[in-house]
């Protein structure tokens, strides 16, 4: 059974930095692209930033170019957000989510439960 | 980049009751579109990709329509655990947006 977790969430003050991670198992983690989706509380969801397989392919929505970066550990089965220069408005779950392939333009195929970011003086 | 439009953002509808739901991307994307079901408090779950294949597993009530611009996603018979809130993705550009959503709710 396919399993991600995310962890590394919390309260955190504006202009600071945060990392979640995101631990895969039940799949063969470098065969596939991976994903970083959020939803601010009670809104839609955004996607956030993906990678490719080989870290070959990374893109980013345009509300976090420049300040986040994702990173992958195929060696750990682990996905990886650095989070920098935070705002208030990047309060939201954060979702990791597996590609259905390779690269990074495919849907996606399960999710986490999320982990909770929270930007506040 | 490309946007999604859904409609309508809400619809209220009773068990039986077939239910559609449209999504109008911006630009053609071709049949590169995603739904997804979340219900309260859980991740999103994968109905239905390549704009008309079902998912492993989601029952065949469910189904999607378009290419281009318009897309549906059709409930032909909506049951008691249908209720929820659909979102659609577009799968065209390195920018993976989705729609706004769409909450269906018990009449």
């Amino acid at each position: 059974e396919v399993q991600l977790v995310e962890s590394g969430g919390g309260l955190v003050q504006p202009g600071r930095s945060l990392r979640l991670s995101c631990a895969a198992s039940g799949f063969t983690f470098d065969d596939y692209a991976m994903h970083w989706v959020r939803q601010a509380p009670g809104k839609g969801l955004e996607w956030v930033s993906g990678i490719s397989w080989n870290s070959g392919s990374i893109g980013y929505a345009d509300s976090v170019k420049g300040r986040f970066t994702i990173s992958r550990d195929n060696a750990k089965n682990s996905l990886y957000l650095q989070m920098n220069s935070l705002r208030a408005e990047d309060t939201a779950l954060y979702y990791c989510a597996k590609g259905d392939a390779a690269d990074i333009i495919n849907w996606f195929d399960p999710w986490g439960q999320g982990t909770l970011v929270t930007v506040s003086s | 980049d490309i946007q999604l439009t859904q409609s309508p953002s809400f619809l209220s509808a009773s068990v039986g009751d077939r239910v559609t739901i449209t999504c109008r991307a911006s630009q053609g994307i071709s049949s590169y579109l995603a739904w997804y079901q979340q219900k309260p408090g859980k991740a999103p779950k994968l109905l239905i990709y390549a704009a008309s294949t079902l998912q492993s597993g989601v029952p065949s009530r469910f189904s999607g329509s378009g290419s281009g611009t318009e897309f549906t996603l059709t409930i032909s018979s909506l049951q008691p655990e249908d209720f929820a809130t659909y979102y659609c993705q577009q799968l065209n550009s390195y920018s993976l947006t989705f729609g706004g959503g769409t909450k269906v709710e018990i009449k």
